[in-house]
């Protein structure tokens, strides 16, 4: 598989449920990022990885907790969300964080939080 | 405050014609320019870039303008193709002094009338 995929693409959960979303990169990249875009509001940077370590959290609450065990994947742990959390989460990745690197987009998981 | 802004929601085209999708920031220190493409279940991709040391640049059927002082920047799709509709997106960065990340405006939906 080549590119940014990301599991599951949807998925409707209460606001006292825990689940993980999951982001793999195939490029070699060594630069990861998760992204919130909510409805008719611009993508957000929630958070930046670069060779695994966080190097950006862009004021999220805690209620969002990225893991990123390896420079290929990338997880955003979810718990005890609101309804407002309802969105689209976008992982990235680039070769390295600096801004002439074009980031290469997964297809998002569409989030819904009852 | 939105920083990168793009005011129509949507744009509708004959095919063949000329697309122009507009783009404004106000932040000064951005230095870096992106326009995203992207169709419905997919991530965005990246289509062309400009950085502010050019006024203009053109990939293939894409050119992308750059008034530094108006704080404008532009898309121009020529000739258009129905295969081009989908949402586009600028998105701008500083080298220095924006923090490490993409502001990105909130997108023009293009419709490609055959």
């Amino acid at each position: 598989e080549t590119g940014v995929t990301q599991t599951p693409r949807h998925l409707v959960m209460g606001m006292t449920n825990k689940k993980s979303l999951k982001c793999e990169q195939h490029l070699g990249h060594n630069a990861m990022y998760w992204y919130k875009q909510s409805a008719k509001k611009p993508l957000e940077l929630m958070f930046v990885y670069n060779f695994k370590e966080q190097t950006e959290n862009n004021s999220v609450p805690s209620r969002f907790s990225p893991e990123c065990p390896n420079s290929s994947h990338l997880f955003l742990h979810l718990h005890t969300l609101q309804p407002e959390d309802s969105a689209l989460y976008l992982c990235a990745s680039s070769q390295d964080p600096a801004p002439q690197e074009t980031q290469y987009f997964g297809p998002g998981t569409r989030l819904l939080v009852l | 405050d939105q920083q990168v802004k793009q005011n129509s929601p949507s744009l509708s085209v004959q095919e063949g014609r000329i697309s122009i999708l507009n783009c404004d920031y106000t932040n000064s220190m951005f230095d870096y320019f992106l326009w995203y493409k992207k169709y419905p279940a997919e991530g965005p991709t990246f289509l062309i870039s400009i950085s502010s040391i050019k006024d203009k640049n053109e990939d293939g059927r894409f050119t992308v303008f750059l008034n530094k002082s108006a704080k404008h920047l532009s898309l121009h799709i020529v000739p258009s193709q129905p295969g081009d509709s989908a949402v586009y997106f600028c998105a701008a960065r500083g080298s220095l002094n924006t923090g490490n990340q993409f502001y990105f405006g909130t997108g023009t939906s293009l419709t490609v009338i055959p």
